[in-house]
């Protein structure tokens, strides 16, 4: 089983500076590699796959990298509407057995 | 475009099967290129992912829950349904249906199922 740890649990960035969410995975998962936005009371929203592409409608300031067992999420300049909680999730074989980090919470400072 | 939208019982006691069905509306699950799933989050907690359905009936689910999990698909009235057998407290959690490509792309609203007596 391939367990994906994130750091930190906890971000506290301020409007407009940049958050950097890291998302370690216990074993090579090449660029199968999934970030979501999760908002109180809402469901996951995907924002990257293959662990650089921004799914369809999210804005430049995501970006993603990383292969292999570590990844990156990048929030180049946070707006309001960004503080939320933030899973990686690794989608390695196929069909995929579906593994999610335990989240990051970027909050305002 | 494509939505998900997941139904059944808010509340289940304890021993017994938690049944939901996920409709999608705006495509066929037949199309094929997806897997339709089940993640749950409980309270407060992280995601974890229950096991997905392709339209042709291939299955595939979470080892740690694979004795419990049952997810079937009914092409004619396009749904897919999970059934989680002899529940606890432990399976009181939100329910999100959810279609997967490689990542899971379209996600439903989730529903609270809470196990309890």
């Amino acid at each position: 089983e391939i367990v994906m740890t994130q750091s930190p649990a906890t971000l506290s960035v301020s409007p407009g500076e940049r958050a950097t969410l890291s998302c370690r995975a216990s074993q090579s998962v090449s660029s199968n590699l999934a970030w979501y936005q999760q908002k109180p009371g809402q469901a996951p929203r995907l924002l990257i796959y293959g662990a650089s592409t921004r799914a369809t409608g999210i804005p430049a300031r995501f970006s993603g990298s990383g292969s292999g067992t570590e990844f990156t999420l990048t929030i180049s300049s946070l707006q309001s509407e960004d503080f939320a909680v933030y899973y990686c999730q690794q989608y390695n074989n196929w069909p995929p057995e579906l593994t999610f980090g335990g989240g990051t919470k970027v909050e305002i400072k | 475009q494509v939505q998900l939208q997941e139904s059944g019982p808010g509340l289940v006691k304890p021993s017994q099967t938690l049944s939901l069905t996920c409709t999608v509306s705006g495509g066929s699950i037949s199309s094929g290129g997806y897997y339709w799933s089940w993640i749950r989050q409980h309270p407060g907690k992280g995601l974890e992912w229950i096991g997905y359905i392709y339209y042709s009936g291939s299955t595939y689910y979470n080892p740690s829950l694979k004795s419990r999990v049952t997810i079937s698909v009914d092409t004619s009235k396009n749904q897919f349904s999970l059934k989680l057998s002899s529940v606890t407290a432990a399976d009181t959690a939100v329910y999100y249906c959810a279609r997967v490509g490689a990542a899971a792309d379209l996600w439903g609203r989730g529903t609270l199922v809470t196990v309890s007596s």
